[in-house]
């Protein structure tokens, strides 16, 4: 199956600070995922990339998928303490499984005043 | 308000007990999935389901099993076979490719 390999594991940054997640994978990904995650909860949806050299952006968070649809990164700029939680990259297994995706082992963020 | 809904929040089960996850949705989605997660780790994928009355395995099918009798509902039961149950649970819903709504999680704990 489809490894996801993330970085950092985990990251704290000063509040005002920018920061960037990695996501990078072993196979052409169909679709990456970011999800956002507190503690002992459900998945938050940040934004789906489906084509290469696509960037989107919410608010103040920014993800990129390379040309080569192998690496993904997530970046916040001016980091508050509203973004801790965990980061999750997911990747869709095949063209035509819907939404079953492999997600990579999440980094874990905090925001420190 | 439509979502998707897990039940229970925290789940205790002795060793050798079978125990059920309950996931539905109310977001007319055709699709169901359900995960695991351990502490430090993403999510792993245990079954989906894109249709009524199918489903396939995902990576750690071994000692699960689901049924999809209806739309709205994806119950997963974890079986004594499964040696290490002890997880976080996450059921999500999609239409699609674009976006995936998850529950909030069941966090069964083996005693």
């Amino acid at each position: 199956s489809q490894e996801l390999e993330q970085s950092p594991q985990s990251l704290i940054v000063q509040e005002g600070k920018n920061l960037t997640i990695n996501c990078t994978s072993s196979k052409t990904l169909y679709g990456l995922y970011w999800y956002k995650q507190k503690y002992g909860e459900g998945l938050i949806f940040l934004m789906m990339l489906q084509k290469g050299g696509e960037e989107k952006s919410h608010e103040k968070i920014t993800a990129k998928l390379d040309e080569k649809k192998q690496q993904s990164s997530l970046h916040i700029t001016a980091s508050q303490p509203s973004h801790a939680g965990i980061y999750l990259c997911g990747a869709a297994l095949t063209s035509n499984s819907g939404y079953a995706l492999n997600f990579g082992k999440g980094t874990s963020l905090l925001v420190t005043p | 308000d439509g979502g998707i809904t897990q039940s229970p929040k925290y789940l205790f089960r002795k060793e050798g007990q079978n125990v059920t996850l309950s996931c539905e949705q109310n977001l007319n989605h055709d699709a169901m999935y359900w995960y695991r997660q351990d502490p430090g780790q993403g999510l792993r994928l245990i079954y989906y389901s894109q249709i009524v009355n199918d489903f396939q395995k995902g990576d750690i099918a071994e000692g699960y099993s689901v049924s999809r009798e209806k739309k709205e509902s994806f119950p997963l039961t974890v079986t004594s076979a499964q040696k290490n149950p002890t997880a976080f649970y996450l059921c999500a819903s999609s239409i699609g490719t674009v976006e995936a709504f998850f529950g909030q999680g069941t966090r069964l704990t083996v005693v």
